[in-house]
C-alpha cells in the first residue's frame, strides 16, 4: 500500500509557469523527500525535509510540510522543458530507510 | 549518472522461470535498497542490506529473496516468475541506513515475464 498520494495526477504548464503538486500522507513520519522521475528511468532525489521544518528551499524548488495537514507541496518556479517528468513523494515513518512513494504527478512543461 | 549500476538492463524471460538482478552500490555506500515499480503497485519498496545484513523489509514475495555479498554488491532473486512480476526494478544505495541518508537510485532493470 502506498504511504502518500499526489495530487493532482498529471499537470500540463508552459515555460516559465509555475507547477505545483501535492502530496498528503496517512500516518506520522520522521521526513518526507521529492523524487524526480524522467520516462521510466531512475529516480533522482530532490529535496528532503525534517518533520520539523515547515519549508525549504533548493534552486527553482519549494517544500513545504504541514505535519498538522499530514500534507506537503512541491512548486517549481520558472519551469523548463526539462522539468518535464514524474514527480513522487516519499515517507519515512521512523523507519530504516524503508521509503514509501505516492503514486507520483505527472508533469508536462510545454515550450 | 547516480554512480549506482545495475544488470541487466532489460530481461525477458517466462512464468515459471528464475532470474537474478545485480546491484553494485555507488562508491563508499554500505545500504542498498530494492524497490519494485508497477503499474498497478506503484512504487514499492522491497528490501533493504545494510553492510551485509538484513535490515528492513517490505512487500517482498516470498519467491524473492536477495543477499549483499562482501564486496557490498547485491542481488535480488526472482523465482517462480508470473505475469504479475513483470516491473521495473530498482536498486538504491545510500552511505548509512536511516532516510536521512540520501538514496541514489540505479537506472533500473525492466523485467517482462511472458
Amino acid at each position: 500500500s502506498q504511504q502518500g498520494e499526489e495530487d493532482p495526477q498529471a499537470l500540463s504548464i508552459q515555460e516559465g509557469e509555475n507547477a505545483t503538486m501535492n502530496c498528503s500522507y496517512k500516518t506520522s513520519i520522521n521526513n518526507l523527500q521529492w523524487y524526480r522521475q524522467n520516462s521510466g528511468r531512475g529516480l533522482v532525489h530532490l529535496i528532503l525535509i525534517r518533520s520539523n521544518e515547515r519549508e525549504k528551499h533548493s534552486g527553482r524548488l519549494r517544500v513545504t510540510l504541514d505535519t498538522s495537514k499530514k500534507s506537503s507541496s512541491l512548486l517549481i518556479t520558472a519551469s523548463r522543458a526539462a522539468d518535464t517528468a514524474s514527480y513522487f513523494c516519499a515517507t519515512d515513518q521512523r523507519s530504516w530507510g524503508k521509503l514509501q512513494f505516492g503514486a507520483g504527478t505527472q508533469v508536462v512543461v510545454t515550450p | 549518472d547516480s554512480g549506482v549500476t545495475q544488470t541487466p538492463k532489460h530481461l525477458i524471460t517466462a512464468t515459471g522461470q528464475r532470474v537474478t538482478l545485480r546491484c553494485s552500490p555507488r562508491s563508499g555506500d554500505l545500504s542498498v535498497y530494492w524497490y519494485q515499480q508497477s503499474l498497478d503497485q506503484g512504487l514499492q519498496f522491497l528490501i533493504q542490506y545494510y553492510n551485509g545484513e538484513e535490515r528492513a523489509k517490505g512487500n517482498i514475495l516470498e519467491r524473492f529473496s536477495a543477499q549483499q555479498f562482501p564486496d557490498l554488491h547485491s542481488e535480488l532473486n526472482l523465482s517462480s516468475l508470473e505475469l504479475g512480476d513483470s516491473a521495473l526494478y530498482f536498486c538504491a544505495s545510500s552511505a548509512g541506513t536511516g532516510s536521512y541518508n540520501e538514496q541514489f537510485f540505479g537506472p533500473g532493470t525492466r523485467l517482462t515475464v511472458l
